[in-house]
């Protein structure tokens, strides 16, 4: 079972619709990424965060760490937002980040 | 400030050819490391870097070599390409941030390498 569990693992929505995506992990963690991969294949950092929520734009990132639980959030959805969405763990103590194998997410117009 | 560079963007090899994916960064980055990424699954670690002269293992480190003896360059050797071996390769750097770990990745464009 690997240690980072994304869903869905394909999302496709409507512009203007709210999207969640999930991210579970097994291990106990001092950090949790979100990482946002362009079509061309670009890679580039939304988040971290270790404890309650963050918000940037229309995004938003929460953590659970009782409940090993993140949820990224996408309001007013747009479809220059269309990419594939990464949750990363960082275990505590330890300079290594573990993938999850991400959420691929499609808005229409 | 340039990021993360990374050249090749693209590289076809012959089984058992050697060559080195190059890596660098302007931003005084402490850590520095390798991921390859495959289709359907997610980014593995290949060799990590916390500064000039310190190098560790990642999840997938055989038939890779690293050194770092700079903070600005992290390159990667393939020491006899093979086809198991073909892939996405990202190169990242970040500070040290609290408690001395890694703080917001920065990625480089990705090295696309074919190994025939």
């Amino acid at each position: 079972k690997n240690e980072v569990e994304q869903s869905p693992q394909n999302l496709t929505a409507q512009e203007g619709e709210f999207i969640t995506i999930n991210c579970s992990y097994s291990v106990g963690i001092s950090a949790l990424h979100w990482l946002q991969q362009h079509p061309g294949g670009g890679i580039v950092s939304l988040f971290m965060l270790s404890s309650g929520k963050k918000k940037h734009g229309r995004l938003i990132a929460t953590i659970n760490i009782q409940e090993k639980h993140s949820s990224l959030h996408i309001t007013a959805s747009h479809p220059r937002d269309s990419a594939v969405y990464i949750c990363a763990v960082r275990q505590g103590g330890s300079e290594k980040l573990v993938f999850g194998k991400g959420t691929k997410l499609t808005v229409n117009p | 400030n340039a990021g993360v560079t990374q050249t090749p963007k693209f590289q076809v090899l012959k089984t058992g050819q050697s060559m080195t994916l190059q890596c660098a960064q302007d931003m005084n980055h402490e850590y520095m490391s390798w991921y390859r990424q495959d289709p359907g699954m997610g980014l593995r670690l290949i060799h990590y870097s916390v500064g000039a002269g310190i190098t560790d293992q990642g999840e997938v480190p055989n038939g890779y070599n690293v050194s770092r003896s700079t903070t600005e360059d992290f390159p990667l050797r393939l020491l006899s390409a093979a086809p198991s071996q073909t892939s996405v390769y990202f190169c990242a750097s970040s500070h040290r941030g609290r408690w001395s770990v890694a703080d917001t990745q920065y990625f480089g464009p990705g090295t696309r390498l074919t190994v025939l």
